[in-house]
């Protein structure tokens, strides 16, 4: 079965230091990858996208995701935080590689930013 | 380029009343979803539609729920009767066939008392 696990529920961190949000995956084929971004009251908005190009894949608002088949892992960074990061992420798997356009999302990891 | 749009935003009902919602997907997006967003969690399917056929319902609760896509373009997605455990965010999204890259509208936050 195809599924993402967040490591971590909830992350706190300073502003102006590295964000880590963990993700793994299960898929049987190649599936394709996203980062979503919820904030409050607001409707879900695309991160980033790996859809079997370049493992490394950069984003909006200066967030990058690494695809490592090898640990079935795609975790989101982002080298600076700042508050208006603050929100909720969730990672999203497409098994077949997007064939049949059906998103599996994580059950979300809520990102706090300290000043 | 007009978004998703769902209507109504918010919505409380008593339990064992109907309910519907109504999306209207980015125009030429053939896929269409449902999903259930419940406090604290992920988004959840519930249908996914291509045109006006049903790709994957299989997480719909179909003794209550139903949702329909006539003529391939707007969806209603109706609840009756509603329970208490049906309290969560509904939220509308769309794509281009053979796309994954899914563009949400705000949702509708169902308050079941």
């Amino acid at each position: 079965a195809q599924s993402v696990t967040q490591l971590d529920s909830h992350v706190s961190v300073s502003e102006g230091t590295p964000v880590l949000l963990r993700c793994n995956y299960s898929s049987s084929y190649s599936p394709s990858l996203f980062w979503y971004v919820q904030h409050p009251n607001k409707g879900l908005q695309l991160l980033l996208k790996y859809t079997s190009a370049a493992t490394l894949v950069k984003g909006i608002n200066g967030f990058e995701a690494e695809f490592k088949k090898s640990e079935t892992s795609f975790h989101l960074t982002k080298p600076s935080a700042h508050m208006s990061d603050a929100a909720e992420y969730f990672c999203v798997v497409s098994p077949y590689g997007g064939a049949t356009n059906k998103l599996i999302f994580g059950t979300g990891t809520l990102l706090a930013v300290q000043p | 380029e007009a978004g998703v749009a769902q209507s109504p935003r918010y919505k409380i009902i008593e339990k064992r009343q109907s309910v519907a919602f109504w999306c209207n997907p980015i125009s030429g997006h053939a896929t269409l979803y449902w999903y259930q967003q419940i406090l604290g969690q992920g988004p959840k399917l519930l249908i996914q539609f291509q045109n006006n056929g049903v790709v994957d319902d299989s997480q719909l609760p179909k003794d209550r729920f139903s949702a329909e896509r006539l003529k391939g373009v707007d969806s209603t997605l109706k609840i009756q009767p509603a329970k208490l455990e049906d309290s969560a965010v509904y939220l509308c999204a769309s794509s281009e066939l053979r796309n994954t890259e899914a563009f949400f509208g705000q949702g509708t936050r169902l308050t079941v008392v």
